[in-house]
C-alpha cells in the first residue's frame, strides 16, 4: 500500500521555466512533508518542508504548495536551472514521536534543459 | 566538517554470505535510520535507532540487523536471509530535539550479490 505517490517518473523543463511536481498521500496522520533531490549514487539533500498547519512555504526559487482536503502536495522550482535535474523525493512524517520515521514517494526525475 | 560517513561505496556479496555496512555520524544526532532504494521506487526504512542500545525495526526489517552501542555508529548487516539485498543503502540521522526534524542523509552504499 503505497501511501506517498509520485504518479509523474519523470518531468522535463526548459531552462528558465517553471517546474511543478507533483505528490498525492492517502494517511490522514500525516501532518508535516518535506522533499528532497538526490542525484545518482549519492544520498538525498533536504530541499523544504511543510507543516500541515500551513498551506505554503517559500524558500528562495523553491515554494511548496499544501492542500490538505485533496491530500496533495507540490513543489514549484521557479526558474528552472539545469542543476536542479536530479531525483526529486517527496516524503511524509506522523510527526509526534516518529522522529525520521519518513515514507517515501517513488520519485520524480527532472531534467532541465538549457 | 560534520556529516555522516559511509562505507564501502560498493560491495558485493556472494550467496549465503554477511555483510555489514557501516555508518558513523559527528553530528551529534540521537537517532540514525537505515533506508534501501530500488529502481523506481522510494526509500523503504529498514531499521532505526532513536538513542544508544535501542533500535526498532521499520517496514522491511527482515534479513537485516543492526546495532547501536555507541552514539556515533549504527552499522548494518545484510545477513544471507535477505534473498534480494542488491539495493541502494542510505544511513540518515537526525537530532531528536523536536518532532519534525529533517533527516540527513550518508552517500551511500550499493550492494550487489555476485
Amino acid at each position: 500500500d503505497q501511501q506517498v505517490k509520485q504518479n509523474s517518473p519523470s518531468l522535463s523543463v526548459q531552462e528558465g521555466r517553471i517546474s511543478i511536481l507533483n505528490c498525492d498521500y492517502t494517511n490522514s496522520m500525516f501532518d508535516y512533508f518535506l522533499w528532497y533531490k538526490k542525484y545518482p549514487a549519492e544520498g538525498p539533500t533536504f530541499l523544504i518542508s511543510i507543516s500541515s498547519i500551513k498551506d505554503k512555504n517559500e524558500d528562495g526559487r523553491f515554494t511548496v504548495f499544501l492542500n490538505k482536503s485533496a491530500k496533495h502536495l507540490s513543489l514549484h522550482i521557479v526558474p528552472s536551472q539545469p542543476g536542479d535535474s536530479a531525483v526529486y523525493f517527496c516524503a511524509a512524517g506522523a510527526g509526534g514521536t516518529s522522529y525520521g520515521k519518513l515514507t517515501f514517494g517513488q520519485g520524480t526525475i527532472l531534467t532541465v534543459h538549457p | 566538517d560534520g556529516g555522516i560517513t559511509q562505507s564501502p561505496k560498493y560491495l558485493f556479496r556472494k550467496e549465503g554470505q554477511n555483510v555489514t555496512l557501516s555508518c558513523e555520524q559527528n553530528l551529534n544526532h540521537d537517532a540514525m535510520y537505515w533506508y534501501r532504494q530500488d529502481p523506481g521506487q522510494g526509500l523503504r526504512l529498514i531499521y532505526y535507532s532513536q538513542i544508544v542500545n535501542d533500535f526498532q525495526k521499520g517496514d522491511i526489517a527482515e534479513g537485516y540487523s543492526v546495532s547501536r552501542e555507541k552514539k556515533e555508529s549504527f552499522p548494518l548487516t545484510v545477513t544471507s536471509a535477505q534473498k534480494n539485498p542488491t539495493a541502494f543503502y542510505l544511513c540518515a540521522s537526525t537530532p531528536r530535539t523536536k518532532a519534525n526534524e529533517k533527516l540527513f542523509f550518508g552517500s551511500g552504499t550499493q550492494l550487489s550479490v555476485l
